[in-house]
């Protein structure tokens, strides 16, 4: 059964940082495209950042470049996401992702999500 | 950046009814690689459509996917009780993806 889990949310000051984990089961990981999703409370969906399987391709929104970096460890079936300057719109509900399998976008499989809470 | 823009907002319908949803995109999707997804209260979303006509595995029939180029359309033939939801569209055609704001579908 595939299972994704993160882990590392919740209450950071503006401007401070956090580090995202996610846990992978089920499957074999580093054969994957995966991604970060996030949702402020009560609003809609917004992709945040990709990577590729082996780690060496990776995108972002405009919203977090340069301020967030996504990475992978294949041989520990973890995704990260290390977040800096962190501002209150970064607030949201965080998703880790699997793409479906021979594609790049539509994604399959999401964990229950991590709250990160940026306020003073 | 493409925008994606979702129509209508809500959407009240009786079980039993059909359920057309649009998304239009502000440029051109790239191959079509348009995703649809629902997800109810408290739950992560979960995969309807990709490609823009592709159904995901496991989902129904009910649910079909449509469109090309900047005009995609999700249809539900008959509404079921656990089809009342907020779905959300994807475009998935430049390195980066936007979701559209997301259409309400509510029983009436």
């Amino acid at each position: 059964e595939v299972q994704l889990v993160e882990s590392g949310g919740g209450l950071v000051q503006p401007g401070g940082s956090l580090r995202l984990s996610c846990a992978a089961s089920g499957f074999t990981f580093s054969s994957y495209e995966m991604n970060w999703v996030r949702q402020a409370p009560g609003k809609g969906l917004e992709w945040v950042s990709y990577i590729s399987g082996s780690g060496r391709t990776k995108y972002y929104a405009d919203s977090v470049k340069g301020r967030f970096t996504i990475s992978r460890d294949n041989a520990k079936n973890s995704l990260y996401l290390q977040m800096n300057s962190l501002r209150a719109e970064d607030t949201a509900v965080y998703y880790c992702a699997r793409d479906l399998a021979g594609t790049t976008g539509p994604v399959d499989y999401w964990g229950q999500g991590t709250l990160v809470t940026v306020s003073s | 950046e493409i925008v994606l823009t979702q129509s209508p907002g809500t959407l009240s319908l009786s079980p039993g009814e059909r359920a057309t949803l649009s998304c239009r995109a502000s440029q051109s999707v790239s191959n079509n690689y348009l995703a649809w997804y629902k997800q109810k209260p408290g739950q992560a979303p979960r995969l309807l459509i990709f490609g823009a006509y592709s159904r995901a595995t496991g989902i129904p029939d009910r649910f079909s996917g449509s469109g090309s180029g900047t005009d995609f359309t999700l249809t539900i033939s008959r509404l079921e009780p656990g089809d009342f939801a907020v779905y959300y569209c994807q475009q998935y055609g430049s390195s980066a993806w936007t979701f559209g704001q997301g259409t309400k579908v509510e029983v009436k």
